[in-house]
């Protein structure tokens, strides 16, 4: 069974910091998605990496995947106060297959 | 171009008794999936709808049960509502064979 963890669950930082999350998984994957929710609110999503190596950026975030290491980071570039929010990476096996969802990181960024 | 619709917003309802939830898909996408989220969860996989027949199903009872209609549209029902069914509901569509998905607002299931 595809187990999917991120860490860390809660992570607090200081306003114009950078930081990481990571996204461990457990079985050989086709799709790695990063998604953000803030809080009573849907899913928002981020990124899609589809491939071993690929790197995508928005902003402040960029997102990487390794396939081989099953290892896929969302990289915060000196954080503000309006990513704070809880941050979800979702892994797919296969096409038009479910989703598989981390346990979430909670971000929050104080002034 | 109108995204995922999910109707109710809120809904509460007492043990034992039967709901069910609607879900209108973004404009060109033919498939429906769902989601239960707990208060401090992520999101788990209930099951996914395509061509009006359920394709995949997760860990979730018979309780759960759904159906999709031929304009894509899709229904979630839940009978003999418990109290640990409590949760965000959210819908999620696509185009079958492609990647992607396009959450809906959710809906909010209280069940006292």
């Amino acid at each position: 069974e595809l187990k999917v963890e991120q860490n860390p669950l809660f992570l607090s930082m200081q306003e114009g910091k950078n930081y990481t999350i990571y996204c461990n998984y457990s079985t050989t994957s086709d799709r790695l998605y990063w998604y953000r929710q803030d809080p009573g609110k849907s899913l928002e999503s981020l990124f899609v990496l589809l491939s071993n190596g690929a790197v995508k950026q928005e902003g402040r975030l960029m997102a990487s995947l390794d396939t081989k290491a099953r290892l896929s980071t969302l990289h915060i570039t000196a954080a503000v106060h309006d990513l704070s929010a809880t941050y979800f990476c979702a892994v797919e096996m296969g096409t038009a297959s479910k989703l598989t969802f981390g346990t979430g990181t909670r971000l929050q960024v104080t002034l | 171009d109108a995204g995922v619709t999910q109707s109710p917003t809120h809904l509460i309802k007492t043990r034992g008794q039967q709901v069910t939830l609607r879900c209108s898909p973004k404009s060109g996408h033919d498939t429906v999936s769902w989601y239960q989220q707990a208060l401090g969860q992520g999101p788990q996989f209930i099951f996914q709808y395509y061509e009006e027949e359920e394709r995949q199903r997760g860990n979730f009872p018979d309780r759960f049960s759904g159906h999709q209609f031929p304009n894509y549209s899709s229904e979630l029902n839940v009978n003999a509502l418990l109290l640990g069914d409590s949760a965000l509901y959210l819908c999620a569509s696509s185009l079958y064979g492609d990647y992607g998905y396009t959450f809906g607002s959710g809906t909010r299931l209280t069940v006292v």
